[in-house]
């Protein structure tokens, strides 16, 4: 089975501007998670998506968003970017959206902002 | 959430156990505790998890106190493969809360000498 698939794996992009990062989940996931790692801040949730709905939300700022394809694939989106944006970007997909069921995380974004 | 507390560091030989600790005082009666690893340039990856008992599986132990205020997480025979940040995670099942989030801390870092 594929694991999870993000795109594109480096991404360069300026203040101001916005950015969509994209997310395939493990063939028969349902549950897309996203997080951002940054050196200061480590790994943070940032939300998460089951059957196209938003289930639960990290605190970060309304620029973030994302949003769940009938195929479980998942976008992120970031608007106007800031310097303290950059950072790399994880998706997470898992089998079911409750505790028991573990994640399996891809390679990541890795997003400049300049 | 409940929080946890592991040591920054720690060092090994390879082919020697490793023994990675975790304190949760504060965890509740039914809250999971999981462990994550992320090695270099890598997300995250799922490593075992439990409730009460301790568990096996391929890849480690996961060792939990009577009562559950610390656990320990057993590599029994180190490679240079673990060398990785190790997180121990504690997952409540309060829904909406759950939902797909990890809260991750700041881990411990394994160092495994050849």
């Amino acid at each position: 089975k594929a694991g999870v698939t993000q795109t594109p794996r480096y991404l360069i992009k300026t203040r101001g501007q916005q950015v969509t990062l994209s997310c395939s989940p493990i063939s028969g996931h349902r549950s897309v998670s996203w997080y951002q790692q940054t050196p200061g801040q480590g790994l943070q949730f940032l939300f998460e998506y089951f059957s196209e709905t938003q289930r639960n939300k990290g605190n970060f700022p309304g620029r973030f968003s994302g949003r769940q394809f009938s195929n479980s694939r998942s976008e992120m989106n970031v608007s106007t970017l800031e310097l303290g944006d950059s950072a790399l970007y994880l998706c997470a997909s898992s089998e079911g959206s409750g505790l028991i069921y573990e994640q399996y995380f891809g390679p990541g974004t890795r997003l400049t902002v300049t | 959430d409940a929080k946890t507390t592991q040591p920054n560091s720690m060092e090994s030989n390879e082919e020697e156990p490793v023994h990675l600790p975790c304190n949760h005082s504060t965890i509740s009666g039914t809250d999971y505790i999981h462990w994550y690893r992320q090695l270099p340039s890598q997300g995250p990856e799922y490593v075992i998890h439990g409730l009460t008992s301790n568990v096996n599986n391929r890849m480690a132990s996961l060792a939990i106190a009577e009562d559950r205020k610390s656990s320990t997480l057993i590599l029994h025979r180190a490679t240079l493969r673990d060398a990785a940040v190790y997180y121990c995670i504690l997952r409540a099942p309060r829904v909406g809360t759950s939902y797909g989030k990890l809260t991750f801390g700041q881990g411990t870092i394994l160092t495994v000498h050849p």
